[in-house]
């Protein structure tokens, strides 16, 4: 079973430009949430995603950042007009769909991330 | 979700275990204790979690305290890959707080 696939893994970008970051959730998963962690620091959520619905984006930035899972195909993270200060390492996770015999344990799996980089 | 805090930074030696402690002490009923750790900057690996029970799996054992404020994770055999910055995390449902962790080094 395949984990959490982020594309790309690096991916550059100068100031102004779109930045694209791709998650493909686990086999059987419906919830992907996105996390950024800038240099040295942890992890921050930003959003979280079932198909087709987002269900809590409290940790996004109010402006540039944008996120979608749709019914078909990954789910995207999109930074339009990209500063510096953007530069950070973006994990996505996934879990499986929520299964009230296990309660509302919802453990998340991550991706190995994608370091984005603004010059 | 419930704050935790943990020890900045723990050394342990090749081959004994390591014991991570976290205290979680408004964690409320229906919140879950996990455990993650991140080796360099991959992206976090899942170790284990619990609710009230003890639990162990083939990465690491997890204590719980009765009364829940507190949880110790136990890695058995500490090998020199298990340097890395391990998390403790109160969360119920979705909502994972990711405080600074602790960073483990192992040595040799």
């Amino acid at each position: 079973n395949a984990g959490v696939m982020q594309n790309p893994r690096h991916l550059v970008r100068r100031r102004g430009q779109e930045a694209r970051l791709r998650c493909s959730p686990m086999k059987g998963h419906s919830h992907v949430y996105w996390y950024r962690q800038l240099p040295e620091e942890g992890l921050k959520f930003m959003v979280y995603l079932q198909k087709e619905n987002i269900i809590d984006e409290s940790g996004m930035p109010k402006e540039r950042f944008s996120a979608e899972f749709p019914k078909e195909g990954p789910s995207i993270l999109r930074i339009q007009q990209v500063v510096r200060g953007d530069s950070a390492a973006y994990f996505c996770a996934s879990s499986p769909p929520i299964d009230l015999g296990r309660g509302l344990d919802e453990t998340q799996y991550f991706g190995p991330g994608t370091r984005l980089l603004v010059l | 979700d419930a704050k935790t805090t943990q020890p900045t930074s723990m050394d342990c030696a090749e081959g004994r275990a390591a014991n991570l402690p976290c205290n979680h002490s408004t964690i409320s009923g229906n919140e879950y204790v996990y455990w993650y750790r991140q080796i360099h900057s991959q992206g976090p690996q899942y170790i284990i979690h619990g609710l009230k029970n003890n639990e162990t799996n083939e990465m690491a054992s997890l204590i719980i305290t009765e009364d829940r404020k507190s949880s110790t994770l136990i890695l058995p055999h500490a090998t020199l890959r298990d340097t890395a910055v391990y998390y403790c995390i109160a969360a119920y449902g979705q909502n994972f707080v990711f405080g600074p962790g602790t960073r483990l080094s192992v040595l040799p």
